[in-house]
């Protein structure tokens, strides 16, 4: 089993929309996790970090965690298509563990 | 823009080459990591280094190597190049204290890598 199981996509949705992103993972002893934003050709950029279960928003973005079924997921409201990238988990304890990205592709 | 800079922005070379990236933290940042990203592996940890030390290994290869010197910019050095090893690289940073902990990290722009 791998460490960090992500949902490869390609997800397609219309502007507005709500989008979910989900990753799994196997490891009970990673307590951080992050979502980056990669677009094409570029660097991952950080978008949401947390260190515990919960809830934490940012903007159209939401983010959560649930250590006990070691889910977590990614929200983003009123989708646009500047959001159209590839979104990646990212967990860990001593040393991050990316999920492979989900490509998301929002259509005005 | 992250505040992370990295040379060259592309390479090409040969089989068989050895080449060398570069690359800069952001400011007052002390750790520097290492990344492979190919399609078909995603984002793979290669190597860790914390002001000037060596402080997490991933899966690096031996024929790779890298440092991290005094005014803190990183140089990754791949050698005995294979067509496999074509991939985008990025170097991110972090302001993670006393250099252990997966903390939040900044990326750069990456340096793609072409082996004909």
């Amino acid at each position: 089993q791998k460490e960090v199981e992500q949902d490869p996509g390609p997800l397609s949705v219309p502007e507005g929309a709500i989008v979910s992103l989900n990753c799994t993972y196997s490891n009970s002893a990673f307590q951080y996790f992050m979502w980056y934003r990669q677009y094409s050709r570029k660097g991952p950029e950080l978008l949401m970090y947390t260190y515990s279960s919960g809830n934490k928003e940012d903007g159209r973005f939401t983010a959560q965690v649930d250590k006990s079924s070691k889910y977590i997921s990614l929200f983003i409201r009123d989708s646009q298509p500047s959001d159209s990238a590839t979104y990646l988990c990212a967990m860990g304890s001593e040393k991050l563990v990316f999920g492979k990205g989900t490509k998301l592709t929002v259509n005005p | 823009d992250s505040g992370v800079t990295q040379t060259p922005k592309h390479l090409i070379t040969a089989t068989g080459q050895r080449v060398t990236l570069r690359c800069s933290p952001r400011s007052g940042d002390l750790s520097v990591y290492w990344y492979q990203q190919s399609l078909d592996q995603g984002l793979q940890f290669l190597i860790q280094y914390y002001n000037g030390e060596e402080r997490a290994k991933g899966n690096i290869l031996e024929r790779f190597s890298a440092q991290q010197f005094p005014d803190l910019h990183s140089e990754l050095n791949l050698s005995s190049l294979e067509l496999g090893d074509s991939a985008l690289y990025f170097c991110a940073s972090s302001a993670t204290p006393g250099g252990g902990g997966a903390r939040e990290q900044f990326f750069g722009p990456g340096t793609r890598l072409t082996v004909l």
